[in-house]
């Protein structure tokens, strides 16, 4: 039973516009949630993070959006450039901070074109 | 920039037989993590250490996968006997420690493929 979704496999935009990459978790104890991108041949690099007391987090040109009520998290990319041209996979932990167990979704190969 | 090292970057091996990969953490994080990602998965964790203790390996097959971190900073994780199944990328990660919010690094992993 997997309790994080990345219900979309893949996702095309186009340079400059706004990426979003949805996120659904199944378990109510999840507290700490987080976007990881992974290029080939590389280990996953940690992007940004928010714990479930709050609703939004920004850093740049990356936004996660919380809403527990739904269960549901995003990621905004606001512009996307070629460079983000990655798999990103969402995660969640029980813990208090993402030195927890993570529990990681199946990831969003997300394709930026010029 | 500090990073996690892993070796070896690739490894084939033919089933039944012993393989072991190493992973060196960042300096001075107490935490290591080994992952498993299987082709179109997620990483999914198989083994957390606290130092040199075992924090959780509740999805570590342990009749066949093993790890240590004996002196609480490199590891090695071995697989024996190795099994067409374990084909995937381990990846090793660290934190600073449990009291977080620390974020893990992850090393750039070990491609296992089992013939």
């Amino acid at each position: 039973d997997q309790q994080v979704k990345q219900n979309s496999p893949s996702l095309s935009v186009q340079e400059g516009r706004i990426s979003i990459l949805n996120c659904d978790y199944t378990n109510s104890m999840f507290d700490y949630f987080l976007w990881y991108k992974k290029y080939p041949a590389e280990g996953p690099t940690f992007l940004i993070s928010i714990s479930s007391i709050k609703d939004k987090n920004e850093d740049g040109r990356f936004t996660v959006f919380l809403n527990k009520s739904a269960k549901h998290l995003s990621l905004h990319i606001v512009p996307s450039q070629p460079g983000d041209s990655a798999v990103y996979f969402c995660a969640a932990s029980e813990g208090e901070g993402g030195s927890e167990k993570l529990v990681f979704g199946k990831g969003t190969k997300l394709t930026v074109n010029p | 920039e500090a990073e996690v090292a892993q070796s070896p970057r690739y490894k084939i091996t033919e089933k039944s037989q012993a393989v072991a990969f190493w992973c060196d953490p960042i300096s001075g994080h107490a935490t290591l993590y080994w992952y498993r990602q299987i082709l179109g998965q997620g990483p999914e964790l198989l083994v957390q250490f606290q130092d040199e203790s075992v924090v959780d390996d509740s999805q570590l097959p342990k009749d066949r996968f093993s790890a240590e971190r004996l002196k609480g900073v490199d590891s090695t994780l071995k697989i024996q006997p190795a099994e067409l199944g374990d084909s995937a990328m381990y990846l090793c990660a660290s934190s600073l420690g449990l009291a977080g919010p620390y974020e893990q690094y992850f090393g750039p992993g070990t491609r296992l493929t089992v013939t």
